[in-house]
């Protein structure tokens, strides 16, 4: 059964600086890994999606890498702004099934 | 871009009683919808998965018959919750995929939050 873990579950930095989101994922079966975002009682938008053969995607300030055989991917944010503010999920598409699974979130707050 | 319409955004009902929540495609045609359960800072939790004109495939340990889903049209699936008790208080999500096969992206609602008194 495919776990999604993301570390850390919160985290808190001031405004500029550059910070890592962690992913890992217990089986390496997956066909692609998207990054969310989720504001407060608000629905996802998609950030970034790796396809299983590609290593990495980049999107303005934002980079997520995918090491699918080790299972781990990490989202990077660089010069974080307040508004970057929100919880951050991945989730996995397993090879088998239309079925994404999520991990269970990073909180993250860009302190003014 | 493709939008998905939930509806209601929020909702609040007595324990006892049904609460059906809408998910349209507003501009493209879902043959396939999912819904997904987040209870407060947990992830998302598939519930099940709804095809066009056929029954629901549920998830281990969702109760199909609490949780009644439709999706009898290509732009509308609805998620009913049935005899509902405090404990099914939760944050719905509701998704649809715009065609299909496995590159096909996933576009989400706004989710739906339902408090049982």
């Amino acid at each position: 059964k495919q776990e999604v873990t993301q570390i850390p579950a919160a985290l808190s930095v001031p405004e500029g600086e550059n910070l890592v989101l962690n992913c890992s994922f217990t089986d390496s079966a997956i066909y692609n890994l998207q990054w969310f975002r989720q504001d407060p009682g608000k629905g996802l938008t998609s950030l970034l999606l790796i396809q299983s053969s590609q290593r990495e995607q980049t999107s303005g300030r934002l980079n997520a890498s995918l090491d699918k055989s080790s299972g781990r991917s990490t989202l990077y944010i660089a010069a974080s702004q307040p508004g970057d503010s929100a919880t951050y999920l991945c989730a996995v598409l397993m090879d088998s099934s239309y079925k994404l699974i999520f991990g269970s979130g990073t909180r993250l707050l860009v302190r003014p | 871009g493709a939008v998905v319409s939930q509806h209601p955004s929020r909702v609040i009902c007595k324990s006892g009683t049904s609460v059906k929540i809408e998910c349209r495609s507003l501009d493209f045609q879902a043959t396939t919808m999912f819904w997904y359960r987040q209870f407060p800072k947990q992830s998302l939790m598939l519930m099940a998965t709804s095809n066009e004109g056929s029954k629901a495939t549920y998830e281990q340990g969702v109760e199909k018959d609490k949780f009644l889903i439709n999706h009898a049209s290509l732009t509308l699936s609805t998620l009913t919750v049935t005899s509902a008790h405090p404990e099914d208080s939760s944050f719905y999500i509701c998704s649809a995929r715009s065609f299909q096969g496995m590159d096909s992206p996933l576009h989400f609602g706004n989710g739906t939050r339902l408090t049982v008194t």
